[in-house]
C-alpha cells in the first residue's frame, strides 16, 4: 500500500539551514505537499510540487524531488525560532480527492 | 484563520458513547474531507464530501459515519466509543478538486 516515511525530529540552530526530508511508495503519486503544523493549530500547506517537477523555490522553501528514488526535500534557509512546528510530507494521485497520504511528520526545533 | 470552523475543540466521553463532530468549512467550498490524527497512526483520511455526496472513502470504521448537508456544513458521527478512538479529528475544505485544502483546527477527542 501507500507509505509516506520521514525522519521524527530534527534540530537545528536559528540563521541555519534545516532540511526535512521524505520518502514516499506510491509511484503514481502527481502531487506532493509540505504541511506545517503548530501546537494547537491545524495543518497549513507550505508549497506542493507536481510529480514532473524537480525543484520548486518558493521565498525561504525549496523543495526538491527526485522521482526515481520517490525523495522529497524540503529546506527551510535562514531558520527562525517561529519556524520550529511538525513538517508533514505527504502524496496524492490528485484524482478528483485530497484523498492525501501523510507521513507522521518531523518535529523541527529551532535552537535560539 | 484557515475559515473552517470545528466544534467542539475538545470533548471527554466514556467508552460506548456516541458523539457528533462538527465542521463548517470555508465560505465557497464545495468539498469537506475528515482525517484522524492519532501518535500511533498519524495523519489518515477517513471520508471526503463534494456538494453533498460521498466522494472517496478512507481508513473509516463501519462504527463511524458522516454526512454533508445542503449549507455544505459537516458532521462526522462516532459511535460505540473505543479507547483507541481518542484522537484529534481534522476537518478540511476545499473549492473543488483542486487548489488548496484548508484544515480547521480539529477537535480533541478523550474516550475514558
Amino acid at each position: 500500500g501507500e507509505d509516506v516515511e520521514q525522519s521524527l525530529f530534527l534540530s537545528v540552530r536559528e540563521g541555519d539551514s534545516s532540511v526535512i526530508n521524505c520518502t514516499y511508495t506510491d509511484s503514481s503519486s502527481t502531487y506532493l505537499y509540505w504541511y506545517k503544523q503548530e501546537p494547537g493549530a491545524g495543518l497549513q500547506l507550505l508549497t506542493y510540487i507536481f510529480s514532473n517537477m524537480d525543484m520548486k523555490q518558493d521565498q525561504r522553501l525549496t523543495v526538491l524531488l527526485n522521482k526515481k528514488d520517490k525523495h522529497l526535500s524540503l529546506r527551510i534557509a535562514d531558520t527562525q525560532t517561529g519556524d520550529s512546528a511538525i513538517y508533514f510530507c505527504a502524496e496524492g494521485s490528485g484524482a478528483g480527492s485530497y484523498q492525501l497520504t501523510f507521513g507522521k511528520g518531523t518535529k523541527l526545533s529551532v535552537i535560539p | 484563520d484557515s475559515g473552517v470552523t470545528q466544534t467542539p475543540k475538545h470533548l471527554i466521553t466514556a467508552t460506548g458513547q456516541r458523539v457528533t463532530l462538527r465542521c463548517s468549512p470555508r465560505s465557497g467550498d464545495l468539498s469537506v474531507y475528515w482525517y484522524q490524527q492519532s501518535l500511533d497512526q498519524g495523519l489518515q483520511f477517513l471520508i471526503q464530501y463534494y456538494n453533498g455526496e460521498e466522494r472517496a472513502k478512507g481508513n473509516i470504521l463501519e462504527r463511524f459515519s458522516a454526512q454533508q448537508f445542503p449549507d455544505l456544513h459537516s458532521e462526522l458521527n462516532l459511535s460505540s466509543l473505543e479507547l483507541g478512538d481518542s484522537a484529534l479529528y481534522f476537518c478540511a475544505s476545499s473549492v473543488d478538486f483542486a487548489g488548496e485544502l484548508f484544515f480547521g483546527e480539529g477537535s480533541r477527542l478523550t474516550v475514558l
